[in-house]
């Protein structure tokens, strides 16, 4: 199975502050994403990259950057956190094709003060 | 956007078999039907996943019916560790597949 990390399970950061949420995968996938999940919204797709240097927008990008410099490792960046972005983010890999499976971080539950 | 319907939750007697189901009306020829489970505070999980003929592992089985606008999944001895929600999804072709979460089936399997 692919194994997929998040650099923290949790964090708090204060409003303005630069925030970097790091995802690195094991599995050489080319396809990775970035979600949130808020109560009663379920899970929101926010940037989802198909190869190195690629992304694409996903839902909300809003707010949000990413960054993907390495096939393994997929960043993603608020610029300036807001406390509309305390959420759980999540990370997910998939190898794409016709059966796109996504194997999904524990997540980082992300609190902005 | 590609939407499924299930029920907001169901229980279940551990040890007997969990059946959910999931309507996906607006499926398209070439996508998959995808069953995830998210159990509190964990990333979600891959189940399994089916295009027209059913399909089973150790985990799960999946019925899709004929003409793929619904699918049940179905965890045959439901136990404690298996309370979570449940989520069926199909997905939107496009390389790297993107896929859209709905709510979800919340199961409580009691003891």
């Amino acid at each position: 199975d692919v194994k997929v990390t998040q650099s923290s399970r949790y964090l708090v950061k204060r409003t303005g502050e630069k925030v970097f949420l790091e995802c690195v995968q094991d599995m050489d996938h080319e396809n990775m994403f970035w979600y949130r999940q808020d109560p009663g919204l379920g899970l929101r797709l926010i940037y989802f990259s198909y190869d190195v240097k690629m992304k694409e927008k996903g839902d909300i990008p809003e707010g949000y950057s990413v960054s993907r410099e390495k096939k393994e490792r997929f960043s993603l960046i608020l610029e300036s956190a807001s406390t509309n972005q305390t959420s759980m983010y999540l990370c997910a890999a998939s190898s794409g094709g016709d059966t796109d499976t996504q194997y999904f971080g524990p997540g980082t539950r992300l609190t902005v003060l | 956007d590609a939407k499924t319907t299930q029920p907001t939750s169901m229980d279940c007697a551990e040890g007997r078999a969990a059946n959910l189901p999931c309507n996906h009306s607006t499926i398209s020829g070439n996508e998959y039907v995808y069953w995830y489970r998210q159990i509190h505070s964990q990333g979600p999980q891959y189940i399994i996943h089916g295009l027209k003929n059913n399909e089973t592992n150790e985990m799960a089985s999946l019925i899709i019916t004929e003409d793929r606008k619904s699918s049940t999944l179905i965890l045959p001895h439901a136990t404690l560790r298996d309370t979570a929600v449940y989520y069926c999804i199909h997905s939107v072709y496009n390389q790297g597949g993107k896929l859209i979460f709905g709510q979800g089936t919340e199961l409580s399997v009691k003891p």
